[in-house]
């Protein structure tokens, strides 16, 4: 079976970090992705990663595991606009769909 | 570019009933997935087409069916619906790695 873990609520104050973990367990392996969605909305990619370690891409980070099945969402200097729901999902197979974690909905407070 | 269009955004049926949901598939995407997502849950996979063919499905019933047509775009059907339909209908497309979502139609089940 395919399970995917993610914290279901969180709270961070406005300009600081907040880290988002994902633990996942799936038949295979490739490729990891971080939507944004924000209520009523569709999901809109934040990063990909495949290979471990970890990647930048300006406020956003993501880094990955494989070893350990584990993944998480680093976000910088937040901003009110970044209350949403963040979505963890895993490729398992070269074309096989994304499954997804049921979604960790983030609160910015100021 | 025109990213992933779905239609219509809103929809409310009458138990019992079937409806159809649309999608245009991004230019280039040639592979469209169908998701479910609850309120408060992640994406559910329903089914996958690439080549005008069901390439793969999730844990859902008969009752839910698809196409693709030659231009890439597909359908969703659900027949008899159940009050536990009501929920946001994704469309994503892809091509290799990159996943594109549409922005959802809102089904109401009454």
């Amino acid at each position: 079976g395919q399970n995917i873990d993610q914290p279901t609520e969180m709270t961070a104050t406005e300009g600081a970090i907040v880290q988002i973990n994902c633990t996942y367990q799936t038949s295979g392996f490739n490729g990891l992705f971080w939507y944004q969605q924000h209520a009523g909305e569709a999901p809109t990619f934040l990063s990909y990663n495949v290979l471990d370690g970890l990647e930048e891409k300006g406020r956003f980070s993501s880094f990955l595991s494989r070893s350990k099945g584990y993944s998480y969402l680093l976000l910088k200097e937040l901003q009110m606009k970044d209350s949403a729901s963040y979505l963890c999902a895993v490729r398992p197979g070269g074309n096989t769909p994304l499954v997804f974690g049921k979604g960790t909905r983030l609160s910015v407070i100021a | 570019d025109a990213g992933v269009t779905q239609s219509p955004t809103h929809l409310i049926k009458t138990r019992g009933q079937q409806v159809t949901l649309r999608c245009s598939p991004k230019s280039g995407h040639d592979t469209v997935s169908w998701y479910q997502q609850a309120l408060g849950q992640g994406p559910q996979f329903i089914f996958q087409y690439y080549e005008e063919e069901e390439r793969q499905r999730g844990n859902f019933p008969d009752r839910f069916s698809g196409h693709q047509f030659p231009n890439y775009s597909s359908e969703l059907n659900v027949n008899a619906l159940l009050l536990g339909d009501s929920a946001l209908y994704l469309c994503a497309s892809s091509y290799r790695v990159g996943y594109t979502f549409g922005s959802g139609t809102r089904l109401t089940v009454v």
